[in-house]
């Protein structure tokens, strides 16, 4: 049974456009998420995360938006950039994660020139 | 670089060994987590230790064991090992015992079962 559910395996968007990342997940115990950034052959890195007591979080061009009456998270890059082409996951946790991180499997982002 | 550092980077035995992954945690992490990705999974998470004491168990196997020693670093136990058991093995640090600021991962050792 999977917890977090990244449905799109891959995603292609134009250089300075949008890139909406998307993620649904099932568990309503779940009160934190964050999103990971994994370029080839390195570890995923942290990139933004939200707390269930917010509803939108951001960091530079990085806006998490998170619906819970949906089970709903998205991760919005404006404007999108080369450096920003690799896999991003999903990730979730209840009560502060001391049991771990669900993750999703993860959205190939593609940003074309 | 992350800080993590995981050894051996890659990894290729035969099926029924038994093998070990180390990791080293940043510096100051006293917390060391343990994930597997397989082929098109996310990262499955296998277990926590929290300054040389075992904190969470995720989705382990019995033929898996890990342990976290005095000086921080920690190494991940496969054992009877199968060709499923082919993965990517992820490492990740933190100061305490959550992650409300994400962790810190390695770079993996993939971990290939012929």
């Amino acid at each position: 049974d999977q917890q977090v559910k990244q449905n799109s395996p891959s995603l292609s968007v134009q250089e300075g456009r949008i890139s909406i990342l998307n993620c649904d997940y099932t568990n309503s115990m779940f009160d934190y998420f964050l999103w990971y950034k994994k370029y080839p052959a390195e570890g995923p890195t942290f990139l933004i995360s939200i707390s269930s007591i917010k509803d939108k979080n951001e960091d530079g061009r990085f806006t998490v938006f998170l619906n819970k009456s949906a089970k709903h998270l998205s991760l919005h890059i404006v404007p999108s950039q080369p450096g920003d082409s690799a896999v991003y996951f999903c990730a979730a946790s209840v009560g502060g994660g001391a049991d771990g991180l669900t993750f999703g499997k993860g959205t190939h982002l593609i940003i074309q020139p | 670089d992350s800080g993590v550092t995981q050894t051996p980077k890659h990894l290729i035995t035969a099926t029924g060994q038994r093998v070990t992954l180390r990791c080293s945690p940043r510096s100051g992490d006293l917390s060391v987590y343990w994930y597997q990705q397989s082929l098109d999974q996310g990262l499955q998470f296998l277990i926590q230790y929290y300054n040389g004491e075992e904190r969470a168990k995720g989705n382990i196997l019995e033929r898996f064991s890990a342990q976290q020693f005095p000086d921080l670093h920690s190494e991940l136990n496969l054992s009877s090992l199968e060709l499923g058991d082919s993965a990517l093995y992820f490492c990740a640090s933190s100061a305490g015992t959550g992650n409300l600021y994400g962790y810190t991962f390695g770079s993996g050792t993939r971990l290939t079962v012929v």
